[in-house]
């Protein structure tokens, strides 16, 4: 199985609403990505975790919350989201190498959560 | 910063024709990816070349690097009209324990039957 899926698809919320964001892969990479990408521009790195702990955080705002529960499961939870935020939000994985070597693979993506803030 | 720029932004060719796309960047990187994204969708992964490496082939693709210039190029040749999509250059560069990928700004392609 080489597919990273996410959940939902699409998402509308409103500015006082709280919500999460799914991903899940079965590739068995310890690696998992949050990007940000909006209309007509390249994606955005958000969030790395490496062995299900975060590893980088690219001083993304307190409103965006990621937890990885396990080695195939990412979530981005959501809460006080401005209407800025409405993007495309991209899930990758990846394979790393033995625990603290850096690798520098490719990345498998998922086809993204189309979130609306209102 | 973008750390790779691609040019150019847009290109419309007709089917059968070669496409080259072009990407710089701006520091050392350990190497550079080629991904395609159709519209709205997640990205596809094309093509890896490492900072080692001048040139690589992957079917119908095509992709050099010179490091010394600190840019790269896509060759798509005998485009079809399912080749229509934006396409960027990503450069991977160590973070501590891991590596992060920055996409340039991409380059959307037309492919015309």
């Amino acid at each position: 199985d080489t597919e990273v899926t996410q959940t939902p698809k699409h998402l509308v919320m409103g500015m006082t609403n709280k919500k999460s964001l799914k991903c899940e892969q079965h590739m068995g990479h310890r690696a998992m990505y949050w990007y940000k990408q909006k209309a007509k521009k390249p994606p955005e790195l958000m969030f790395v975790y490496s062995y299900e702990k975060l590893s980088i955080n690219e001083s993304v705002p307190s409103r965006f919350s990621p937890e990885c529960p396990n080695s195939s499961l990412l979530n981005l939870h959501l809460h006080a989201l401005q209407p800025e935020d409405s993007a495309l939000y991209l899930c990758a994985s990846s394979q790393v190498g033995l625990r603290g070597t850096p690798t520098a693979n490719e990345q498998f993506f998922g086809p993204g959560t189309r979130l609306t803030v209102l | 910063s973008q750390q790779g720029e691609e040019d150019p932004q847009a290109l419309s060719i007709q089917e059968g024709e070669n496409a080259t796309m072009n990407c710089s960047y701006k520091t050392s990187i350990n190497n550079l990816q080629w991904y395609r994204q159709n519209s709205g969708r997640g990205l596809v992964h094309l093509i890896l070349i490492r900072s080692n490496e001048r040139e690589k082939h992957s079917g119908r693709l095509r992709v050099t690097l010179d490091t010394s210039k600190k840019s790269s190029s896509l060759l798509i040749t005998a485009s079809r009209a399912a080749d229509t999509a934006s396409y960027f250059c990503a450069t991977a560069r160590i973070s501590g324990s891991n590596y992060k990928l920055t996409f340039g700004k991409g380059t959307l392609l037309t492919v015309n039957p």
